[in-house]
């Protein structure tokens, strides 16, 4: 069976410091991996998605970005942490095969806090 | 035109009773139509889905409503329980595209 990992849990950062969340993938593979941000009591934003090694879409520009670099493996990064980089993040993936009803999983979720 | 409109914001029901959610979409390429619930703190799980070649599908408690000529879904969650307080997202998807595109949630609360 699929499964999906998200680490850290939760993370304290001041403003202006680096940022690295990394998600991975166990079960399936050459999956479609995406990275999304909940604001407090807010919706999902789609911030990447990747259709494989390398490949990477943005959604929203922003100060973050995103690499793929193995199939399985999904990272969100940012040089400089703003306040409104706060946030739950969520990793998803989604089957890739034909056919298939676009089936999307999510993530534990890693909670940001930028002070 | 890739907005899905969800409704209500939050919604009170009691043990026992109905919770009706709706979603309205304007983009008549969505062809496929999950309902996602998310616990505080957790990630959104999968519920249930539909495809527009259906009107209606249930899955115990769930039930999911779709209505292709008023480009409307909704989902029902018949005899309500206080373990099913969560917020609930739709969402709408094409073939062609390779995200969903998700409603804005609806807290639920039910009260025992």
């Amino acid at each position: 069976s699929q499964t999906i990992h998200q680490w850290p849990a939760t993370l304290v950062q001041p403003v202006g410091s680096p940022l690295s969340l990394e998600c991975t993938v166990e079960g399936t593979s050459n999956p479609n991996l995406y990275w999304y941000r909940q604001a407090a009591g807010r919706g999902l934003q789609l911030l990447f998605y990747s259709v494989g090694i390398g490949q990477i879409s943005s959604e929203v520009p922003q100060n973050l970005s995103a690499s793929r670099p193995q199939d399985r493996q999904f990272i969100l990064s940012s040089k400089k942490l703003l306040l409104s980089d706060s946030g739950f993040y969520l990793c998803a993936w989604m089957v890739r095969t034909s056919g298939s009803y676009n089936e999307q999983f999510f993530g534990p979720g890693t909670r940001l806090t930028v002070l | 035109q890739q907005q899905v409109k969800q409704s209500p914001q939050s919604l009170i029901v009691q043990k026992g009773g109905i919770s009706i959610i709706n979603c309205a979409y304007e983009n008549t390429a969505f062809d496929y139509f999950p309902w996602y619930q998310q616990f505080p703190g957790k990630g959104p799980a999968l519920l249930i889905a539909i495809r527009p070649d259906v009107s209606e599908k249930k899955e115990g408690r769930f039930t999911i409503s779709f209505n292709k000529s008023a480009k409307q879904f909704s989902l029902h969650i018949m005899d309500s329980q206080p373990g099913d307080s969560a917020t609930y997202f739709c969402a709408a998807s094409t073939a062609g595209r390779r995200a969903l595109t998700f409603g804005s949630g609806t807290r639920l609360q039910v009260q025992p």
